[in-house]
């Protein structure tokens, strides 16, 4: 199995609602990390697990909040979200935190949309 | 900090035939690592070659290569034999070595080039 599983592919949310996006590798991999990529632009890093644990956060608004609650799966819940965070949202994975020798596999993506 | 530039916005090919995107980089770094992923309609990020820096032999991956010129700070992917698959955009990205060695994944990508492969 070399998939990153992201769920749901598509969701569309109000400002007001609380929501999460899902990530899940079953490849042993001790690294995570969700990027978010704005249509027809590059994918920017938002948040890094190591070993389950926080280890980078990218200046992410606390409306965003990452939860790894145990080396497969990787969580990104949403509240009061802004118009603005319509995005696609990418999770990956490597085998250890990633030296550039480490391949990252990406998922398909949750692609938002705040309404 | 680190800018990765691709000055081809959009490029066309027809099928079989050979096609270079072009990919420049500044920073002040020696040591650092080039990618190109492709990313097809279905959203997908796939790695498709990596170079080291500190290697002056360009690297190949099948019908894909890369010329590295270090001096210029230049990154070109070469796609050789083009398939209607390869049909993408195409990032070139830039990664490089945080004290202790990792880089936990930090990549810098360029904005992209659509290639799109005709038959």
């Amino acid at each position: 199995d070399t998939e990153v599983t992201q769920t749901p592919k598509h969701l569309v949310m109000g400002m007001t609602n609380k929501k999460s996006l899902k990530c899940e590798q079953h490849m042993g991999h001790r690294a995570m990390y969700w990027y978010k990529q704005k249509a027809k632009k590059p994918p920017e890093l938002m948040f890094v697990y190591s070993y389950e644990k926080l280890s980078i956060n990218e200046s992410v608004p606390s409306r965003f909040s990452p939860e790894c609650p145990n080396s497969s799966l990787l969580n990104l819940h949403l509240h009061a979200l802004q118009p603005e965070d319509s995005a696609l949202y990418l999770c990956a994975s490597s085998l250890r935190p990633a030296g550039p020798q480490e391949k990252l596999f990406f998922g398909s993506g949750t692609q938002l949309s705040v309404l | 900090a680190q800018t990765v530039t691709q000055s081809q916005p959009e490029m066309s090919v027809q099928e079989a035939e050979t096609v270079t995107l072009s990919c420049t980089y500044d920073t002040s770094e020696s040591n650092y690592y080039l990618f190109w992923y492709k990313q097809p309609p279905s959203r997908q990020m796939i790695l498709v070659i990596r170079q080291e820096a500190y290697k002056q032999q360009n690297a190949t991956e099948n019908r894909f290569s890369v010329n590295f010129q270090k001096a210029a700070k230049s990154f070109s992917l070469k796609i050789s034999d083009s398939q209607l698959g390869d049909t993408a955009m195409y990032f070139c990205a830039f990664m490089k070595p945080l004290a202790g060695g990792t880089s936990y994944g930090k990549l810098t990508f360029g904005q992209g080039t659509i290639l799109t492969v005709h038959p």
